[in-house]
């Protein structure tokens, strides 16, 4: 079965940078692209971005450019979003979801990951 | 940017009621829709793609329809498990958005 298995809770000081992974099993990573969500704390979804695992192309939100890098490595079938520059209003939980193309709809997510941005 | 709305914000229901949630988009976005699912501390869950396509393993009793602006959720007989936030989401034009979502409680 299609598995998303993202990296543990983070705990940064503003201004550090943070690397959240997402390792995926059960499917052909090559074949479909990773979406990056952000929720904060008692609020809704914001979509990041999205990279295709194939052609490594990207597609980022605005806001999130420049800040933000999405990579892949199929080797290891594994994601990664760098966030660089972290401010207290990044804390938030992150989601890595499999989507087959960017503007496209999500079918499986990981489970997310906290990342805590506090001096 | 597209910008999605829901209504209602939040609603109170009962097991076995029909609920139904409204989204709406700023523009036309065909059928380009998807609903999700998120009950407290859990990830989201996919329901619906392409406005209507219920996601494998998705019990009937979920149901989408709409296009172009204005799209429903419809839940025909509410279960226990049920009880959750949902959001929509255009995936017409980038950026992808979402809306704010409907907290659905007892």
């Amino acid at each position: 079965q299609v598995q998303l298995v993202q990296s543990g809770a983070e705990v940064k000081e503003p201004g550090a940078s943070v690397k959240v992974s997402c390792q995926a099993s059960g499917y052909s990573f090559s074949s479909y692209g990773i979406t990056w969500v952000r929720q904060a704390p008692g609020q809704g979804l914001e979509w990041m971005g999205w990279i295709s695992a194939y052609s490594a192309d990207s597609n980022y939100a605005q806001k999130f450019q420049g800040r933000v890098t999405m990579t892949t490595d199929t080797s290891t079938s594994t994601a990664y979003m760098e966030v660089r520059t972290l401010r207290p209003d990044d804390t938030a939980v992150f989601y890595c979801a499999r989507a087959s193309v960017g503007d496209g709809p999500i079918d499986h997510w990981g489970q997310g990951t906290l990342v805590t941005v506090s001096s | 940017d597209i910008q999605m709305t829901q209504s209602p914000s939040s609603l109170s229901a009962s097991v076995g009621d029909r609920v139904t949630i409204t989204c709406r988009a700023s523009q036309g976005i065909g059928s380009w829709l998807a609903w999700y699912q998120q009950k407290p501390g859990q990830a989201p869950k996919s329901l619906i793609f392409a406005a209507s396509s219920l996601q494998s393993g998705v019990p009937s009793r979920f149901s989408g329809s709409g296009s172009g602006t204005d799209f429903t959720l419809t839940i025909s007989s509410l279960q226990p498990e049920d009880f959750a936030t949902y959001y929509c989401q255009q995936y017409n034009t980038y950026p992808v958005t979402f809306g704010p979502g409907t907290k659905v409680d007892i």
